[in-house]
């Protein structure tokens, strides 16, 4: 296991589509992050999960956007009636559960609305 | 809520020279972490530094280092001795416990050669 990695890497797609990202966290990190980061700003907070729970959500994470980890491994965020507004790059990140453990991040999923 | 401030959104330098990277942040707990990570371009964010709130010395990693000032809220980066391969965007950090962390706004770091 080299890292965390998301799918795909680029996705363009119509407004008022619905599109799903995947992300795959370093094996043995039990908490995984997602983020999102525009153009030229610092990434922001959208939710997190431990195991399968999903223990916090960001008030920027609109009814619009759901997020899933099943089986506590993989999660998959999905953003239905896509809008421009949602041109960012998302941000996947895992952790062990120690205070002291690093996040570390996959390469990103940009999306484009057009 | 925490918040960090980065007031510098680009610096530039020669090649071997040193600077400073600044980095403010606001909140009303003790015990936290503060990061430094950087972007470089088209690939992904690593970890360049940490510190814990708890610890008074300020953390070094080879070239890197901090300059924590808790009372001021401050946390500022030195990069020594620049290399090429040290041009990103460099991101501070904050974080309470194991729970997510809250970024500056950046800073993008050209050094030249």
């Amino acid at each position: 296991d080299t890292g965390v990695s998301q799918d795909p890497r680029h996705k363009i797609t119509k407004r008022g589509q619905n599109v799903t990202f995947r992300c795959d966290p370093i094996s043995e990190h039990n908490r995984l992050y997602w983020y999102r980061q525009t153009l030229g700003q610092g990434p922001e907070f959208l939710t997190y999960f431990q195991n399968e729970a999903q223990l916090e959500k960001s008030r920027l994470l609109s009814d619009r956007f759901s997020a899933e980890r099943p089986k506590g491994s993989f999660s998959t965020l999905e953003i239905q009636r896509t809008e421009q507004g949602d041109s960012a790059m998302y941000l996947c990140a895992s952790s062990e559960t120690s205070t002291l453990s690093e996040q570390y991040f996959g390469p990103g999923t940009r999306l484009t609305v057009t | 809520a925490q918040t960090v401030t980065q007031s510098q959104p680009e610096m530039s330098v020669q090649e071997a020279e040193t600077v400073t990277l600044s980095c403010t942040y606001d909140t009303s707990e003790n015990n936290y972490y503060l990061f430094w990570y950087k972007q470089p371009p088209s690939r992904q964010m690593i970890l360049v530094i940490r510190q814990e709130a708890y610890k008074q010395q300020n953390a070094t990693e080879n070239r890197f280092s901090v300059n924590f000032q808790k009372a001021a809220k401050s946390f500022s980066l030195k990069i020594s001795d620049s290399q090429l391969g040290d041009t990103a965007m460099y991101f501070c950090a904050f974080r309470q416990g194991a729970q997510k962390l809250v970024f500056g706004q950046g800073t993008r770091l050209t050094i030249n050669p």
